[in-house]
């Protein structure tokens, strides 16, 4: 039991460059979050899916998107890379609003 | 803007002693309240959720809640090397989906052995 799973778990981008986090669960979890974490700044909301065939902004959306393929799969693009998205992402997965999130292990991004 | 606040720490403690997280949260509105731990490196664990006002034990870690004060804090007894590590509150808005569960920037914990 995988649990969720992100992939790659480092990446190193140049300025401009263009990937995709991947990220999967086999919780069965309806919900689906993309987290950023920075020194300082704590964990902050980027994208979310609520369900399958729907997604949302978060708090720092500006220079990414999702994609919500099934109820699986969770998907984090970065168009351009910036070295302002820099940071340890982190995908979760949940369900109704009193249950706790259930972290993947991470993906370390840095953009020179 | 909702905002939820920690003391950034370094809170350092002795091992055996007790160990006092504390977190405050600006919306009067939230109704459930998180504590994540992170262990450097490493993804955030659920160790302890609480919806009420009062206290919930579990083991060596007790939550306490009260929305009047708009204060949840985690308290960690026998403190334990192993307990070094960021404590980080989550708190939830009523009627929201997890959307918009919010994290404070966590306090750091050391327990010296």
């Amino acid at each position: 039991n995988a649990g969720v799973t992100q992939t790659p778990k480092f990446q190193v981008l140049k300025t401009g460059q263009s990937m995709t986090l991947q990220c999967a669960q086999d919780m069965n979890h309806n919900s689906m979050y993309w987290y950023r974490q920075d020194p300082g700044m704590g964990l902050r909301l980027i994208y979310y899916s609520a369900s399958e065939g729907t997604t949302d902004k978060g708090e720092v959306p500006n220079g990414y998107n999702v994609s919500r393929l099934n109820k699986r799969e969770f998907s984090l693009r970065l168009e351009s890379a910036a070295p302002s998205q820099t940071s340890v992402y982190f995908c979760a997965g949940g369900d109704a609003y009193n249950s706790p999130l259930h972290f993947g292990n991470g993906t370390r991004l840095t953009v020179t | 803007q909702k905002e939820v606040e920690q003391n950034s720490g370094p809170l350092s403690v002795p091992e055996g002693a007790i160990a006092s997280l504390n977190c405050t949260y600006s919306d009067r509105g939230s109704q459930s309240f998180f504590w994540y731990r992170q262990y450097s490196g490493k993804s955030p664990e659920l160790i302890m959720s609480i919806y009420s006002n009062g206290d919930k034990e579990d083991g060596r870690f007790t939550a306490q809640l009260n929305k009047a004060s708009q204060y949840v804090s985690l308290l960690i007894r026998d403190s334990q090397p192993s307990d070094s590590a960021t404590y980080l509150c989550a708190v939830l808005n009523y009627g929201g989906s997890q959307g918009n569960l919010i994290f404070g920037k966590g306090t750091k914990l050391s327990v010296k052995p």
